[in-house]
């Protein structure tokens, strides 16, 4: 159980091409979904949370419109990269947890390799 | 201001042996902590937690200790394998009314069994 799967896996775009990657929590409703960066090297860095039917909450120095969130429904939350630049290039994570409990796992996501030319 | 750290980048162990990997934190508010265990170019995958509430968690090879008053974590496997060859990243959060508030992830720890 807890599966999280995301698409594509990797992605290879122009710069200024927007780029759309989706995360699905396959047999678990997700009321919230993180959606995070890792660089090489470095840690899991949080970009935003969204939770189910409301707005994402954008973590300091992460442009919102830049990183649009959508999460439209329990299993799905989209992330699109807007006006990519090589900058953006980076390993993007998402992460799913159900809030049934005072403490909550978060399930990850086998990440998107995101590439920007 | 790095909240969690993992002062160790890498640990390399013998086969069989114990693997002994580290976290420390700063924030005495966190109360809820997590290992987590990835491979290159994968998402990670949770491996064990514990709640401030104990001082520590088992599950089969792995267990994890917590010395609250010290601020302190580790994560203990027992006896080491070659397929444990991953980074090992800790995080940690706090318990709010609405739930656990967001992970903060330390550096993590790039762990080698060696056969």
């Amino acid at each position: 159980g807890a599966v999280v799967s995301q698409h594509p896996s990797w992605v290879i775009c122009k710069s200024g091409t927007s780029v759309k990657i989706e995360c699905r929590s396959l047999d678990f409703q997700a009321t919230t979904m993180f959606w995070y960066r890792q660089f090489p090297k470095q840690s899991l860095m949080l970009m935003a949370t969204s939770n189910e039917g409301s707005k994402a909450t954008y973590e300091q120095g992460v442009e919102k419109d830049k990183f649009l969130i959508n999460h439209a429904s329990l299993t799905l939350s989209t992330l699109t990269v807007t006006s990519a630049h090589p900058e953006d290039s980076s390993f993007y994570i998402c992460s799913a947890s159900n809030r049934g409990g005072i403490s909550d796992t978060q399930y990850f996501g086998p990440g998107t390799r995101l590439t920007v030319l | 201001d790095q909240q969690v750290k993992q002062n160790s980048p890498s640990l390399s162990v013998q086969e069989g042996r114990i693997s002994i990997l580290n976290c420390d934190y700063t924030n005495s508010m966190f109360d809820y902590f997590l290992w987590y265990k990835k491979y290159p170019a994968e998402g990670p995958t949770f491996l064990i937690s514990i709640s401030s509430i104990k001082d520590k968690n088992e599950d089969g090879r792995f267990t994890v200790f917590l010395n609250k008053s010290a601020k302190h974590l580790s994560l203990h496997i027992v006896p080491s394998q070659p397929g444990d060859s991953a980074v090992y990243f800790c995080a940690a959060s706090r318990t709010t009314q609405g739930g656990s508030e967001k992970l903060v992830f330390g550096k993590g720890t790039k762990l080698t069994v060696n056969p």
